[in-house]
């Protein structure tokens, strides 16, 4: 079946460490996209990658990472450098705009301790 | 940048009732989705909109973009437990290349017996 997977679903960290969030999808997709949820808000835009090896900053990049080796992977790292961390992370993908919606993965909890 | 109002925030309605969840864009709309998301969990694609006066229907579920496309409403019709869950309508934010979405930040939805 073709979908996201993000791993892991929960994710413990302490502060001051930096921790990867997974995202891979097997729809074929060129974009990939990874989003931020805090309670009572709506998503927003971390980076965003239209093909391989390039990638660009959204609303809320400082204090994250991300590269983009394949097509297939979107690794997103949260930094020691983010203030805020703990939040639901969440990963999309998408074919080319207009042709159809963003897909979404199943999410990541982070929580910093 | 565009803003996305959603309303009502929190809505509670009774089995077999019938509601509607509003989303106000401060520009125009250039296609406008609308995800339903349990919580924890990813979101879930409902339904896109792209020309003014459209409509599209799904189960119980219909959604409306305005003729000036500013506006869009979500209607369900004989609301069912399983519909309960957070709404969220994103729209189409063009990028350099490709797109992402705006999101507003949800409307919560109960449905009780």
């Amino acid at each position: 079946d073709g979908g996201i997977t993000q791993s892991p679903k929960y994710l413990f960290r302490k502060e001051g460490q930096n921790v990867t969030l997974s995202c891979e999808q097997n729809l074929n997709h060129d974009a990939m996209y990874w989003y931020r949820q805090d309670p009572g808000q709506g998503l927003r835009l971390i980076y965003y990658s239209q093909i391989v090896n390039d990638f660009q900053k959204g609303d809320i990049a400082e204090g994250y990472s991300v590269s983009r080796e394949k097509k297939e992977s979107f690794p997103l790292t949260v930094t020691s450098a983010q203030k805020n961390p703990t939040a639901f992370y969440l990963c999309a993908s998408s074919p080319p705009w207009g042709t159809d919606t963003q897909y979404f993965g199943p999410g990541t909890r982070l929580t910093v301790l | 940048s565009q803003e996305l109002e959603q309303s009502p925030q929190s809505l509670i309605v009774q089995e077999g009732k019938n509601l509607t969840i509003n989303c106000t864009s401060s520009k125009t709309l250039y296609g406008l989705y609308w995800y339903k998301q349990k919580y924890g969990e990813g979101l879930i694609f409902l339904m896109m909109l792209q020309k003014g006066g459209e409509e599209k229907s799904h189960e119980k579920i219909t959604a409306k973009l305005d003729e000036k496309k500013q506006q869009s409403s979500l209607h369900i019709t004989a609301s069912q437990p399983s519909h309960a869950g957070i709404y969220l309508c994103g729209a189409v934010l063009p990028l350099n290349s490709g797109y992402a979405l705006n999101f507003g930040k949800g409307t919560s939805l109960l449905v009780t017996p």
